[in-house]
């Protein structure tokens, strides 16, 4: 296991058209989240999972965004109808919570999204 | 969680220690001082995280004060790589916590 894998590294979409993201935490980790972050800014929560229930949603994550993670492995981010506003890394963490209590998060390399 | 407060910026000499300074005043007995780093397009690094005692790994130590209200990251030998964005985090690890970045403090190590 080497650790979060985030696909596609980069991605460049028209205004409008639909995207999805997938994210691979490591193997043995139950959560799973996914964060934001703009040129300047710390990353921003957007939601999480654990195993396969989605625990909580931030505020930023409008009706366009959808995250699922279908079998409590990998998830997916889709965002619908893109906006240039949406242009972003998108980073997903994962991290191990046993007994009430959640351990470090590993981060993957993001995926950084361009609308245009 | 509480919140914590870090300088913008801050630099060092390459081969010199970095002390990286973090206030969390309003830190709760339950919750733990992170810190992680993001190198530039990658994503954060975890480094080191204490409740109250000082810590030491093969990245970093970190040094909490006894009152628990302010804390400094030390690279002791820093390199080029380090140079990056440092970001102090206070967190529970209760079951519903989740990480709550701010800015972070910009490190530059120069030659």
């Amino acid at each position: 296991d080497t650790g979060v894998s985030q696909d596609p590294r980069h991605k460049i979409t028209k205004r409008g058209q639909n995207v999805t993201f997938r994210c691979d935490p490591i193997s043995e980790h139950n959560r799973l989240y996914w964060y934001r972050q703009t040129l300047g800014q710390g990353p921003e929560f957007l939601t999480y999972f654990q195993n396969e229930a989605q625990l909580e949603k931030s505020r930023l994550l409008s009706d366009r965004f959808s995250a699922e993670r279908p079998k409590g492995s990998f998830s997916t981010l889709e965002i619908q109808r893109t906006e240039q506003g949406d242009s972003a890394m998108y980073l997903c963490a994962s991290s191990a919570s046993t007994g009430g209590r959640n351990y470090g998060y590993t981060f993957g390399s993001g995926t950084r999204l361009t609308v245009v | 969680d509480a919140k914590t407060t870090q300088p913008p910026s801050m630099d060092c000499a390459e081969g010199r220690a970095a002390n990286l300074p973090c206030n969390h005043s309003t830190i709760s007995g339950n919750e733990y001082v992170y810190w992680y780093r993001q190198i530039h397009s990658q994503g954060p690094q975890y480094i080191i995280h204490g409740l109250k005692n000082n810590e030491t790994n093969e990245m970093a130590s970190l040094i909490i004060t006894e009152d628990r209200k302010s804390s400094t990251l030390i690279l002791p030998h820093a390199t080029l790589r380090d140079t990056a964005v440092y970001y102090c985090i206070v967190s529970s690890l209760g079951a519903n916590s989740k990480l709550t970045f701010g800015k972070g403090i910009t490190l530059s190590v120069r030659p």
